[in-house]
């Protein structure tokens, strides 16, 4: 099983829609937690760390279940600009970081 | 700010030749990272470096050495090369220091490689 798994897709949803990935981690000792966006042939980029009350920033919502071992991501009011892969990444100890393989998100007009 | 700076961009490769990824950042972190990705496999961590002077193993070391030269340069370097390394490898940097607020890890643009 790996560590951190995610859903590869792709999710073709229509402008406008709401979409919510989910990514499950296997080790209950993982600290913390990040979603980063990679653009086709572009470095990751962090899209917003995931505290534990959760947390909203503009369309994006992320939460996290530690008793599930699971993270969210919500994207509201899709647009076509957030086509993009979102990569789960966890924290654990000795500060390393692993990423999930990733989901591909493509928002259609 | 440049932040995390890799070359080459694109790089093809003779089974055998051997070759060295350069990485630099100017942020003044501590940490550095060679990672490979795959389509599929996410990103892999191939080495590490906490602090200038040290080096680690990631999850997938095989074929490579590291060196990190000086606090802001660390090289990745295939010895013989093998058509199984052919990937895109980025090099980051990072103020991991396990709270959340000052976690997060940059990445360069990323090199091309492939092994023919």
């Amino acid at each position: 099983r790996k560590e951190v798994e995610q859903d590869p897709g792709p999710f073709n949803v229509p402008e406008g829609a709401t979409v919510a990935f989910n990514c499950t981690y296997s080790n209950s000792a993982s600290q913390s937690f990040f979603w980063y966006r990679q653009d086709c042939r572009k470095e990751p980029k962090l899209l917003m760390s995931v505290y534990s009350s959760g947390n909203e920033d503009g369309r994006f919502t992320a939460q996290l279940n530690r008793a599930s071992q699971y993270i969210s991501l919500l994207i509201r009011d899709s647009k076509l600009s957030d086509s993009a892969t979102y990569l789960c990444v966890v924290l654990n100890a000795g500060n390393m970081l692993t990423f999930g393989g990733g989901t591909r998100l493509m928002v259609k007009p | 700010n440049a932040g995390v700076t890799q070359t080459p961009k694109f790089q093809v490769l003779k089974t055998g030749q051997s070759m060295t990824l350069q990485c630099a950042q100017d942020m003044n972190h501590n940490s550095m990272y060679w990672y490979r990705q795959d389509p599929g496999m996410g990103l892999r961590l191939i080495y590490y470096s906490a602090s200038e002077g040290t080096t680690d193993k990631g999850e997938v070391p095989n074929g490579y050495n590291v060196s990190r030269l000086n606090k802001r340069e660390f090289s990745l370097r295939l010895e013989s090369a093998a058509p199984s390394q052919t990937s895109v490898y980025f090099c980051a940097s990072s103020v991991l220091t396990g709270e959340v607020t000052g976690n997060t890890i940059y990445f360069g643009e990323g090199s091309w490689l492939t092994v023919v």
